[in-house]
């Protein structure tokens, strides 16, 4: 998805707090997404952020959002190993008149001891 | 509750071969979505439908084509495979759109 942009790789040591940003090009997007992949299976909804909203909080996961930016990021907090997994970034573009879920390419991140 | 379900999980093509991938859903979802998942370029949306009887390109539909005969099904053709039609497929539902369901992916090796 060239419309939504994430670096590809993120490396952490366990215990710290992981960063996720993304940025996406349609300001009329309603809903933003943050989606999951553990390796061999397929993606999982993980969080979803209202246009609306400048911030959603969800035990260890802080979504921030800045729509004047066009700015989107994934604060995982104590982050565990079992954290390592590709995330995704996504928003739903109108197009045709039907709503197309656009993903980025994906930032794997990646928790070492 | 099954939720997703592709099949086959596995296939190997060789060139100008046939196939077709199955995404069966129990989710009552209006809208399905065919995706294809290559390593660096994120998942590209193929074809998908927004209820039974229709269907849309998506990003990348050539070489593909698709069928929502049934509510519950969202069928992926290839009708002569390339190798540049290796990668995972990944087959998704959702009542709203956005919220996608997806299924555990087909891996196709195409020779």
């Amino acid at each position: 998805g060239e419309d939504v942009e994430q670096s590809l790789f993120l490396s952490v040591r366990e215990g710290d707090s992981s960063v996720i940003n993304c940025t996406y090009t349609d300001s009329s997007s309603t809903y933003l997404y943050w989606y999951k992949q553990e390796p061999g299976a397929g993606l999982q909804l993980l969080t979803y952020i209202f246009s609306n909203m400048d911030m959603k909080q969800d035990q260890r996961l802080t979504v921030l959002l800045n729509k004047k930016d066009k700015h989107l990021s994934l604060r995982i907090a104590d982050t565990q190993t079992g954290d390592s997994a590709i995330y995704f970034c996504a928003e739903t573009l109108i197009s045709g008149g039907s709503y197309i879920p656009t993903f980025g390419r994906g930032t794997s991140l990646i928790v070492h001891p | 509750n099954a939720g997703v379900t592709q099949t086959p999980k596995f296939r190997v093509l060789k060139t100008g071969q046939s196939m077709t991938l199955l995404c069966a859903q129990d989710m009552n979802h209006e809208y399905m979505y065919w995706y294809r998942q290559d390593p660096g370029m994120g998942l590209r949306l193929i074809h998908y439908s927004v209820g039974e009887g229709t269907t849309a390109k998506g990003e990348v539909p050539d070489g593909y084509n698709v069928s929502r005969l049934k509510k519950q099904n969202f069928l992926l053709g290839l009708e002569s495979a390339a190798p540049s039609q290796t990668s995972v497929y990944f087959c998704a539902s959702s009542y709203i759109p956005g919220e996608l369901f997806f299924g555990e992916g087909s891996r196709l090796t195409v020779l």
